[in-house]
């Protein structure tokens, strides 16, 4: 039961480099999100997904794109990397149920230098 | 817009001792859900209690239990018999009416909980 799967766990970047965060959930949810964790700031929404093919944006998108590929994977990109990008990435799923919380991936550390 | 707000950035407890972590919130919806998570040094999100804004009944898991005051819009986590594996990063979280075809969920900044033996 593997749940939100994110990968990688851990990426060092350059600044100006691109990279792409990857999600996959198998719990057939509807709802997908990408949250950014900073010290002293909490979660903060970057992207979200209601359903497949589409994408709004959240507290923080800029310097970001997403991709709801499927049902199952939701993306993160990073098209030219800043050091204030340095943050640990969470994605979370929901099955957009009234009583549902979110359900969260194991989180990727990325440090942007 | 809503917000979450959790003053205490940090706290600490003996073991087997009661605390209480403070939340509020600021909202003009009256459907609403919110949450407590636990973040240990594993990085994993643990959804601890959720607790519906229509329901008046305080919930309630094993040792954790909430006081939700709607009309203060303040939703506390009380954590008793605190045990070590309770030392964790706690995050308030808020969830929206239905919008968009979907929720969102906004976080407070999170209060770092020690546990002393």
């Amino acid at each position: 039961n593997a749940g939100v799967t994110q990968t990688p766990k851990f990426q060092v970047l350059k600044t100006g480099q691109s990279m792409t965060l990857q999600c996959a959930q198998d719990m057939n949810h509807n709802s997908m999100y990408w949250y950014r964790q900073d010290p002293g700031m909490g979660l903060r929404l970057i992207y979200y997904s209601a359903s497949e093919g589409t994408t709004d944006k959240g507290e923080v998108p800029n310097g970001y794109n997403v991709s709801r590929l499927n049902k199952r994977e939701f993306s993160l990109r990073l098209e030219s990397a800043a050091p204030s990008q340095t943050s640990v990435y969470f994605c979370a799923s929901s099955p957009g149920q009234v009583y549902s919380p979110l359900h969260f991936g194991n989180g990727t550390r990325l440090t942007v230098t | 817009a809503q917000t979450v707000t959790q003053s205490q950035p940090e706290m600490s407890v003996q073991e087997a001792e009661t605390v209480t972590l403070s939340c509020t919130y600021d909202t003009s919806e009256s459907d609403y859900y919110l949450f407590w998570y636990k973040q240990p040094p594993s990085r994993q999100m643990i959804l601890v209690i959720r607790q519906e804004a229509y329901k008046q009944q305080n919930a309630t898991e094993n040792r954790f239990s909430v006081n939700f005051q709607k009309a203060a819009k303040s939703f506390s986590l009380k954590i008793s018999d605190s045990q070590l594996g309770d030392a964790a990063m706690y995050f308030c979280a808020y969830r929206s009416a239905f919008t968009s075809g979907t929720y969102k969920y906004i976080f407070g900044t999170g209060t770092r909980l020690k546990v002393l033996a």
